[in-house]
């Protein structure tokens, strides 16, 4: 069973058309939840940390909020440069020690 | 400040010759280091990790082997390569359990 799902797998916006990604997790005890952008043949950049639900925080036209059973992430009046795959993660609790268990992401495409 | 170097950034092999790929971290002891592989759909999926030189773990028996032989570098390696080892690698970093990994910027393999 996944851990860490994210919806739409896709989403195509016109620049200014505001949406929000979801990122859902059935893991308990919630130690930190990370959302990374990752651009076509690169690696994942980190974008925020949220620890506790309620928690929001921001970056240019991404904000981040997370409640006890998902994350969103809401990018308000887009730009073609917004365009990625966003990824979300969760610490892996039953296994190795330290890893993120991700998301399969939303590739987000944004037309000017 | 830290950083994290993983090359090369593109290979083309055939099939049954032999893989390595680096990944040195530089400004910071003692990392967390990871190994993933990132295929069209499948998202992320966790190959090597260790917590210290020659400690390698992995989550996924397959064609693949890993080593640490110092601190902050980090050998992803095959004797064979098979076609199903084509995709896209990356390196990862962190400071241990609940924290966000730094990415390096990948290698995209494409065994022929």
């Amino acid at each position: 069973e996944d851990q860490v799902t994210q919806s739409p797998e896709a989403l195509r916006l016109q620049e200014g058309e505001s949406s929000s990604l979801n990122c859902s997790y059935t893991v308990s005890g919630l130690r930190g939840l990370f959302w990374y952008r990752q651009d076509p043949g690169k690696g994942p950049e980190f974008l925020f940390t949220l620890y506790s639900a309620g928690e929001e925080k921001e970056k240019e036209r991404l904000k981040a909020t997370l409640t006890k059973k998902e994350s969103f992430l809401h990018i308000t009046a887009p730009k073609p440069e917004d365009s990625a795959t966003y990824l979300c993660a969760v610490p892996n609790y039953g296994g190795s020690q330290g890893n993120l268990i991700f998301g399969k992401g939303t590739k987000l495409s944004v037309k000017p | 400040s830290q950083t994290i170097h993983q090359w090369p950034a593109t290979l083309v092999q055939p099939v049954g010759s032999p893989l390595s790929l680096e990944c040195t971290v530089e400004g910071t002891s003692n990392p967390n280091l990871y190994w993933y592989r990132q295929a069209a759909g499948r998202g992320l999926q966790l190959l090597f990790y260790s917590v210290g030189i020659g400690q390698i773990s992995s989550e996924v028996p397959q064609n693949l082997s890993a080593s640490r032989p110092q601190d902050r570098q980090f050998i992803l390696s095959s004797k064979k390569l098979l076609l199903s080892d084509s995709g896209f690698y990356l390196c990862a970093w962190n400071r241990g359990p609940n924290y966000g990994y730094t990415f390096g910027s990948g290698t995209r393999l494409t065994v022929v």
